[in-house]
């Protein structure tokens, strides 16, 4: 699976929106870009995923550069509640295939 | 429609002792997934079964560790003799195929 470089962290004000970039510039034709959080202890949490073009769903919207190299995810109005690590995941298109973490980047929303 | 349930959800143990998680999937979800995160450390990859089959288990840390899915259902993660490295949380994720996997909850194991 391709890798993927995410910042460490990230600072939101409460009701902006907040805009997380990924880069995955070895991803292959047949690799979908998937994101997922973790709040606090809980098990990781779907969020959106994408091949090439982009997609919105009622959580969040992924932005994906036409060459595939890098990603946005984008939460349109940052809540407290979304304080949070987000994973970027590049994930092959065979199968049921494993998803492979890395470390994310920890979004704080700040009131 | 339930979603993926992981039993037990803390489990505090001593060093040589044996433990079993079980995870229960989304219904009609071939495939199941184990996941682990040990304090500080990223969430790794145990196994992955597609019905009752391994179909990868190269994050499997060592032989004391041994998950089964008996009938393609429920299935279960033991850890015989706990060490107090594998402390940490434990995490069940179930997908159809294809599709995005749903994580449970998670169980806490705590080896003293």
């Amino acid at each position: 699976d391709a890798k993927t470089t995410q910042p460490p962290s990230m600072d939101c004000a409460e009701g902006r929106a907040a805009n997380l970039p990924c880069n995955h510039s070895t991803i292959s034709g047949n690799e979908y870009v998937y994101w997922y959080r973790q709040i606090h202890s809980q098990g990781p949490q779907y969020i959106i995923h994408g091949l090439k073009n982009n997609e919105t769903n009622e959580m969040a919207s992924l932005i994906i550069t036409e060459d595939r190299k890098s990603s946005t995810l984008i939460l349109p109005h940052a809540t407290l509640r979304d304080t949070a690590v987000y994973y970027c995941i590049v994930r092959g298109i065979q199968g049921a295939q494993k998803l492979v973490f890395g470390q994310g980047t920890r979004l704080t929303i700040n009131p | 429609e339930a979603g993926v349930t992981q039993f037990p959800s803390h489990s505090v143990i001593e060093k040589g002792q044996t433990v079993t998680l079980r995870c229960d999937p989304i219904s009609g979800h071939d495939n199941l997934y184990w996941y682990r995160r040990v304090m500080g450390k990223e969430i790794k990859f145990l196994l992955h079964f597609v019905k009752e089959s391994k179909q990868d288990e190269s994050g499997m840390p060592n032989n004391r560790f041994l998950a089964e899915r008996t009938g393609g259902t429920y299935s279960t993660l033991k850890v015989q003799p706990a060490e107090l490295e594998d402390s940490g949380v434990y995490f069940c994720a179930s997908s159809q195929s294809p599709g995005e996997l749903f994580f449970g909850e998670g169980s806490r194991l705590t080896v003293l």
